[in-house]
């Protein structure tokens, strides 16, 4: 069983609609949730990040822990056909420095 | 903006040939790190350097070796390339070695081996 469990879709939306991503993970040590975004071709980049349990906005994004379930989702709003890309979870704060990735979902928006 | 810089978008090269991928940044960041990934199994962590000349492994250092002389160059080494190093490589850079400190991508460099 892998550490941090992702669907990899592909989850196709219309625009418009809002986009619901999550990451089930088996390591309770876990403290820090990351979430990444990565284009067609390129690096990915960080969207956001969380310490332990919560909810943090940032504009159209809402990212959410839930450690006691060890469950961590990202919601995107008023999704654009600019946000089709493949959205990979992160975690870490077990093993010093290092992340733990999930295998990333790909997202569709369709105009 | 800090910009990686990976020395190949794509590289195919036969089994057993000794490979190099080289790895820049221009932020003066203390941290460097290589990746692979593959479909399904997200990124998985090679090694990575705190500093020039540290090294540490990663998850999945078997088969690979770095070289750190310059803090703003990381390479990676494949010493006898094999069909299952076939991915694509991405390396990333951070300022300090706290994690919630932003981890910067190159583009990824897609090795074939055949």
């Amino acid at each position: 069983q892998k550490e941090v469990e992702q669907d990899p879709g592909p989850l196709s939306v219309p625009e418009g609609a809002i986009v619901s991503l999550n990451c089930t993970y088996s390591n309770s040590a876990f403290q820090y949730f990351m979430w990444y975004r990565q284009y067609s071709r390129k690096g990915p980049e960080l969207l956001m990040y969380t310490y332990s349990s919560g909810n943090k906005e940032d504009g159209r994004f809402t990212a959410q822990v839930d450690k006691s379930s060890k469950y961590i989702s990202l919601f995107i709003r008023d999704s654009q056909p600019s946000d089709s890309a493949t959205y990979l979870c992160a975690m870490g704060g077990a093993a010093g420095n290092k992340l733990t990735f999930g295998g990333g979902t790909r997202v569709l928006v369709k105009p | 903006d800090v910009k990686v810089t990976q020395s190949s978008r794509y590289l195919v090269k036969r089994t057993g040939e000794k490979v190099f991928l080289e790895c820049v940044q221009d932020m003066d960041h203390e941290n460097m790190f290589w990746y692979r990934q593959d479909p399904g199994l997200g990124l998985r962590l090679i090694y990575f350097s705190y500093d020039v000349k540290m090294k540490e492994k990663g998850d999945i250092p078997e088969g690979y070796s770095v070289s750190r002389e310059k803090k703003e160059r990381f390479s990676l080494i494949l010493e006898s390339a094999s069909t299952n190093q076939t991915s694509m490589y991405l390396c990333a850079s951070s300022l300090a070695s706290s994690l919630t400190d932003t981890q910067y991508f190159g583009p990824g460099t897609r090795l074939t081996v055949l």
